[in-house]
């Protein structure tokens, strides 16, 4: 079984400040690592996506994520925000192998403060 | 290319009714899952359907039920509802053997 930890439920920052959105998880099988953003009273929109290869991956809005093995996080950061960054972010994990679906954390409230 | 749709958007229902929510997957796209996002929650994971067969399931008791059609689409059956129902049904489509998801908007549920 697989389970995600997002450390913070809510991020206050101001514009054009930089963020870091904290995940952890644990899994005793190999998995794929992603992060999903989620507007109000809207679906899951992929964000970033760790398959494999260079452990830092990036979106193109500017957000980037590291995959970190040995401390089994995958951490979300911009370097400076937008208003309109302001959203609920998820991450996620799914095993390479089977028939699992998505485990997500509880997410992240990011709020951007003029 | 059309993405995931799903319908109704909105929908109330009476403790111990039960619901049907639709899902149309994106083109080309073979398999289908469905979570149930809680208020203030991250999703959870209730059931995978791969041409026609359910072949991955989350911890939900069997009165959460689902069909896939032949063009892929999907239904998600919930009997004998409960207050705690009350949530945001998510459908997700996929390829088979790939990882990304691509997510609908949505169905809120609302029992009462």
């Amino acid at each position: 079984a697989q389970s995600v930890t997002q450390l913070d439920s809510q991020v206050p920052v101001f514009e054009e400040a930089p963020v870091e959105l904290r995940c952890n998880y644990s899994s005793s099988v190999s998995v794929y690592l992603f992060w999903y953003v989620q507007y109000p009273n809207q679906g899951l929109q992929l964000l970033l996506k760790y398959l494999s290869g260079s452990t830092l991956v990036e979106s193109i809005n500017g957000f980037e994520a590291e995959f970190n093995k040995s401390q089994t996080s995958f951490h979300l950061r911009k370097p400076s925000v937008h208003i309109s960054d302001t959203a609920e972010y998820f991450c996620a994990v799914r095993p390479l192998r089977g028939a699992d679906g998505l485990t997500f954390g509880k997410g992240t409230h990011l709020i951007i403060q003029p | 290319e059309t993405g995931v749709t799903q319908s109704p958007t909105h929908l109330i229902k009476t403790r111990g009714q039960q619901v049907t929510l639709r899902c149309s997957s994106q083109s080309g796209h073979n398999t289908v899952s469905w979570y149930q996002q809680a208020l203030g929650q991250g999703p959870q994971f209730i059931f995978q359907y791969y041409r026609e067969e359910e072949n991955g399931r989350g911890n939900f008791p069997p009165r959460f039920s689902g069909l896939q059609f032949p063009n892929y689409s999907s239904e998600l059956n919930v009997n004998a509802l409960e207050l705690d129902d009350s949530a945001l049904y998510l459908c997700a489509s996929s390829l088979g053997g790939t990882a990304e998801a691509f997510f609908g908007q949505g169905t809120r549920l609302t029992v009462v």
